[in-house]
């Protein structure tokens, strides 16, 4: 946690290509690394996340990939679909510690 | 499953005004918490509560106060509102042994 951001602030994809998302963070004791989705006039909702002993996770669409000795993880969604189109947060922390901080979001517009 | 409720959903204020938002949760989580999100983007931690009976201060706690008499309530408290604190607030909760936050749907705060 402590310092993250994210990159792109905002991303606009034509429907059926790709979209990544990075985000960085500065504490190297980070060992959970999860991505919310949220959707307009709703609460975030966790969509992925994955743990530091594991590089990659996939659950069809989208897969977060994990480099921790640079200090970055990223949101991959394939075949982008309208659906997709939301703002997506993600929140690396640290197990057992409770303040949860997200990082400053990054608004997907998928294009019909 | 009701999950997080929060109340009220909307509320104009003036400013100098006290007021309370209202969180419950009825899944029994440990931890608790506030976020203000500004502009549509950008979650900020206000105050969080890892047990009943216990707080701590997040990134922006100025001018908020919460308690947590029991594990299910969780209230957020403006004692004097001013302007900068028109937001919308959203009441969040995670369960022990779990990295996943569960939300409300948010109060929509306005201060004139």
């Amino acid at each position: 946690g402590e310092n993250v951001e994210q990159h792109p602030s905002t991303l606009s994809v034509q429907e059926g290509d790709s979209a990544v998302i990075k985000c960085t963070y500065s504490d190297s004791a980070s060992n959970y690394f999860p991505w919310y989705k949220q959707e307009l006039g709703k609460g975030p909702q966790l969509i992925i996340d994955i743990r530091s002993n594991v590089g990659e996770k996939k659950d069809q669409r989208i897969a977060v990939t994990l480099n921790k000795t640079a200090k970055h993880f990223s949101l991959h969604i394939t075949e982008t679909q309208p659906e997709d189109s939301a703002v997506y947060f993600c929140a690396p922390n640290t197990s057992g510690t409770y303040k949860y901080i997200f990082g400053t979001g990054t608004r997907l517009k998928v294009l019909a | 499953i009701a999950g997080i409720t929060q109340a009220p959903t909307s509320q104009i204020l003036a400013a100098g005004r006290r007021m309370t938002l209202r969180c419950t949760q009825d899944m029994r989580h440990n931890a608790m918490y506030w976020y203000r999100q500004d502009l549509g983007l950008g979650l900020r931690l206000i105050h969080y509560s890892n047990t009943a009976g216990t707080t701590g201060k997040g990134e922006v706690p100025d001018g908020y106060s919460v308690s947590r008499a029991n594990t299910d309530d969780f209230p957020l408290t403006l004692a004097s509102a001013v302007p900068s604190q028109t937001s919308v607030y959203f009441c969040a909760s995670k369960g022990q042994g779990t990295g996943e936050l569960f939300f409300g749907e948010g109060s929509r705060l306005t201060v004139l």
